[in-house]
């Protein structure tokens, strides 16, 4: 079954350092997310990406962040100086983007600033 | 704003027992709703959508309600096992290839 995979797994960075996060979506999905959840909190849509450019964002999406599709298969989320308040598990979702918009989510990256 | 909320942070149930977790959302103008189930260390995991012009959904062991009246929906599960203990959250979006907006999670626990 396919599936949305995500690396790393666990990232530590010392603040103000950037980090990127990578994700993989499932291959013939046209649409790709990236969700926050701060510990023991909801999920937090960050930014949405359909055909090669950013087409929804949160206010938690401000300038520190960026999103690009380097290549056919891979979508990464970039923080480019980390604070504190960025630790948090990073999701990746794709989505066909058909009527039904089931969005399947990768098992996540923990991110932690220190 | 938006918001998708939940009513109850958690839910104990025994073991076959029937569960129902509600949740409540705001925004009338949402045409789609998801319930996803997570388990810890774990990415949210698809259970079951419905369209806004439907007001019911069955999947197996599932089922979603909606009710737009009171903008409500609810998800049931027959004959709870342990292994659907976990956080469950709703989720709603305008249209296909928007962003889910998520409640804050009801957290079942099952016991045998």
């Amino acid at each position: 079954e396919p599936e949305v995979t995500q690396t790393p797994s666990h990232q530590v960075t010392q603040m103000g350092q950037e980090v990127i996060l990578r994700c993989v979506p499932i291959s013939n999905h046209l649409y790709f997310y990236w969700y926050r959840q701060i510990l023991g909190q909801k999920v937090e849509f960050l930014v949405s990406f359909y055909n090669n450019e950013i087409s929804e964002k949160s206010e938690i999406f401000d300038d520190q962040f960026s999103v690009e599709r380097p290549d056919g298969s891979n979508f990464t989320l970039k923080i480019r100086s980390t604070k504190l308040e960025d630790s948090a598990m990073y999701f990746c979702a794709s989505s066909t983007g058909a009527s039904y918009n089931e969005q399947f989510f990768g098992p996540g990256t923990r991110l932690t600033v220190l | 704003g938006e918001s998708v909320g939940l009513h109850l942070p958690t839910l104990s149930v025994q073991e076959g027992d029937n569960s129902i977790i509600n949740c409540a959302y705001s925004n009338s103008a949402s045409d789609y709703f998801i319930w996803y189930k997570q388990e810890s260390g774990k990415g949210p995991q698809f259970i079951i959508d419905i369209r806004s012009n439907m007001d019911k959904r069955q999947g197996q062991r599932v089922t979603v309600l909606l009710n737009k009246t009171v903008k409500h929906l609810s998800l049931q599960i027959a004959a709870t096992q342990p292994g659907d203990s976990a956080v469950y959250f709703c989720a709603e979006s305008r249209w296909a290839g928007t962003a889910l907006i998520f409640g804050k999670g009801t957290t079942l626990s099952v016991s045998s």
